[in-house]
């Protein structure tokens, strides 16, 4: 079974500009959570979907936005980098929503962003 | 407010030795914890999970325990190899929806460094 997918793999951009992620979960799998990583702050949350609705979302600005599609795949949207937007951005799947039951995330090997 | 911590952000050992790393929280009443492991560039796998009714967790060489009352979990690699040199991640999850958190709260990490 492939695992999860994620593009590009880098990205490079400039302040103001706006990005777009993808995600491909494995296959079956309905839940896709977004997380961004740095090193200062680890692992954190920006939001879940579900069956093509927000679950959930982490605290994190209006300008982080998401949206899942009929087939699970997902995205995420930055619009008006900033610098402190760099990081490195992961997306999981799993099974069944995350709060449901314990579940296990599969991690794509993320996209590093970098913000000039 | 809610904060897990990991022991250390590195640990350096040697091979065959046995690794602990800890992993604490405090307010905060998780259902379950989970540990994963990252290697550079690469997105956390999914290691093992023990549930808060649980007390002792093992796989292979691995070991999880989890004691709620000291809110403290303890990950052991035996018979440690250069192989398992990587970053280690506690996650702690929880069943019910709410908060900006998600579902689970990432600790920063342990850097392990096995020397032959």
């Amino acid at each position: 079974k492939a695992g999860v997918t994620q593009t590009p793999r880098y990205l490079i951009k400039t302040r103001g500009q706006q990005v777009t992620l993808s995600c491909s979960p494995i296959s079956g799998h309905r839940s896709v959570s977004w997380y961004q990583q740095t090193p200062g702050q680890g692992l954190q949350f920006l939001f879940e979907y579900f069956s093509e609705t927000q679950r959930n979302k982490g605290n994190f600005p209006g300008r982080f936005s998401g949206r899942q599609f009929s087939n699970s795949r997902s995205e995420m949207n930055v619009s008006t980098l900033e610098l402190g937007d760099s990081a490195l951005y992961l997306c999981a799947s799993s099974l069944r929503l995350a709060g449901g039951s314990y579940n296990e995330q599969f991690f794509g090997p993320g996209t590093r962003l970098t913000v000039l | 407010s809610q904060k897990i911590e990991q022991n250390s952000e590195a640990l350096n050992i040697q091979e065959g030795k046995t690794a602990t790393l800890t992993c604490n929280y405090t307010n905060y009443s998780p259902a379950y914890l989970q540990w994963y492991r990252q290697d550079p560039g690469r997105g956390p796998v999914f290691l093992l999970l023990i549930r808060e009714n649980e007390k002792e967790k093992r796989k292979e060489r691995l070991k999880v325990t989890f004691d709620t009352t000291l809110k403290q979990s303890l990950f052991h690699i035996t018979a440690s190899q250069p192989a398992d040199s990587a970053t280690y991640l506690c996650a702690l999850g929880r069943l019910n929806y709410g908060g900006s958190q998600g579902n689970l709260i990432f600790g920063k990490g342990t850097k392990l460094s096995v020397k032959p």
